[in-house]
């Protein structure tokens, strides 16, 4: 069965980065886009951009260009999302989500990854 | 905020049936691109309700339903029932913006 498995929570200081994980297993990796969605606590869902397993080509959202940098590692099934010089308000789950084509529907969710940005 | 614009909240009774819309624009939805929608049930994921405007996946009840008509969608869940108590969500492509957007988001309430 598909499963996306994502890193634990964290908790980092404002300026710092984080990196959180997506590990997939039970289908093709390079098959299916990776996109990453982001809810600030009692907000709503916020696209941030995806990448192409296959060939490593993103799309980021404007919101986000210049911070935010996703990466793929096809030997292990696994994508990355690292966001530099956090904020405050960048305190939020961060959601891996696949779909088959850039502009498809989102079929599965990684389980969340909760960070929290606290001085 | 979001170019895609939904109701913060919609309530009914069990049994009635409620619409949830989504607004957007030429760029979007008035450009032909498909729009999905999720359910979201508190502290999990979101759920694919429904794609390609009125399309079910596998295990998704007939109760929900999607249509589309100019720059907006809609989502309606008839026979409501108490499980269906959860924020819902449209998406689409954006041209102007180059990538997805999510919709504000719907809280439905049964009564």
């Amino acid at each position: 069965q598909v499963q996306l498995v994502q890193s634990g929570a964290d908790v980092k200081k404002p300026g710092a980065s984080v990196k959180v994980s997506c590990k997939t297993s039970g289908y093709t990796f390079t098959s299916y886009y990776m996109h990453w969605v982001r809810q600030a606590p009692g907000q709503g869902l916020e696209w941030m951009g995806w990448i192409n397993p296959n060939s490593g080509g993103t799309n980021y959202a404007q919101k986000f260009q210049g911070r935010v940098t996703m990466t793929r590692d096809t030997s292990i099934s696994t994508a990355n999302m690292e966001l530099s010089r956090l904020r405050s308000d960048d305190t939020a789950v961060y959601y891996c989500a696949r779909t088959k084509y850039s502009s498809s529907s989102v079929d599965y969710w990684g389980q969340g990854t909760l960070v929290t940005v606290s001085s | 905020q979001s170019v895609l614009t939904q109701p913060p909240s919609v309530s009914g009774a069990p049994g009635q049936r409620v619409t949830i819309s989504c607004t957007g624009s030429s760029s979007n939805i008035g450009a032909g691109y498909d729009v999905h929608w999720y359910q979201q049930l508190p502290g999990t994921a979101p759920k694919l309700l429904i794609y390609g405007y009125s399309n079910r996946p596998s295990g998704v009840p007939d109760r929900f339903s999607g249509s589309k008509s100019g720059t907006s969608a809609s989502l309606a869940i008839t026979g409501l029932q108490a499980e269906d108590e959860a924020d819902y969500y449209c998406q689409s492509y954006d041209s102007s913006l180059s990538g997805s957007v999510f919709g504000t988001g719907t809280k439905v309430s049964v009564l």
